[in-house]
């Protein structure tokens, strides 16, 4: 059955940078796109980004521009995640979500990156 | 980009029927899908394309669209459909974007 499994838990200090991974299972990896969805504490979703696994194109919504970056590894089946400049507003559930057509059919179980000093 | 707006709140008693509305540009080109996030967990997708339900979706979810306006109908709410609810679709730079949520309470 389709699995994306999220990497754990993340405690970063402010400016600092923060890499999640989302690993791809059940399907043929390069087959669907990847969606980056997060959520802040008590608040709604926002969507933040798109990858292609087949030639690693991306596309990020611009309020991101610049401050993220969306990559994958076909060889492990695995999306990676990173964002910089981190400040508190950045703490939030971090979500990958395979594409189902046009829309995020399957989702990880979320990764919480906490930033703090 | 498109914005999507929801109503913050709904409720509906047992056993009866809620409609939850989207509204935004965009829906005039795009369909919205709707997820369902209950707390704690990652939302589901429940509700795809002009009226489509995944797999293992109960009927009593369905969907509609009318000019700027999706709606997510739901026929007879159970205690479990408690939940957030969000809509989603595409903006005019083909990005994605989702409402801000409504909040279902069944009473």
């Amino acid at each position: 059955q389709v699995q994306v499994v999220q990497s754990g838990a993340e405690v970063k200090k402010p400016g600092a940078s923060v890499k999640i991974s989302c690993k791809a299972s059940g399907y043929t990896f390069t087959s669907y796109y990847m969606h980056l969805v997060r959520q802040a504490p008590g608040q709604g979703l926002e969507w933040m980004g798109i990858i292609s696994p087949s030639d690693g194109s991306t596309s990020y919504t611009q309020k991101f521009q610049g401050r993220v970056t969306m990559t994958r590894d076909t060889s492990t089946n695995t999306v990676y995640m990173e964002l910089n400049s981190l400040t508190s507003e950045d703490t939030a559930v971090y979500y990958c979500g395979r594409s189902w057509s046009d829309y995020v059919g399957y989702w990880g179980q979320g990764t919480l990156v906490t930033v703090s000093s | 980009s498109s914005e999507l707006t929801q109503d913050p709140a709904v409720s509906v008693a047992l056993g009866q029927t809620v409609r939850i509305t989207c509204q935004g540009d965009s829906l005039r080109s795009y369909y919205a899908s709707w997820y369902q996030q209950k707390p704690g967990q990652a939302p589901v997708l429940v509700i795809y394309g002009k009226n489509n339900r995944p797999s293992g979706i109960p009927d009593r979810f369905s969907g509609s669209s009318s000019g700027n306006t999706a709606s997510l109908t739901i026929t007879g709410a159970q205690a479990e459909d408690e939940a957030d609810y969000y809509c989603n679709s595409r903006d005019s730079s083909g990005s994605w974007v989702f409402g801000g949520g409504t909040k279902l309470t069944v009473l």
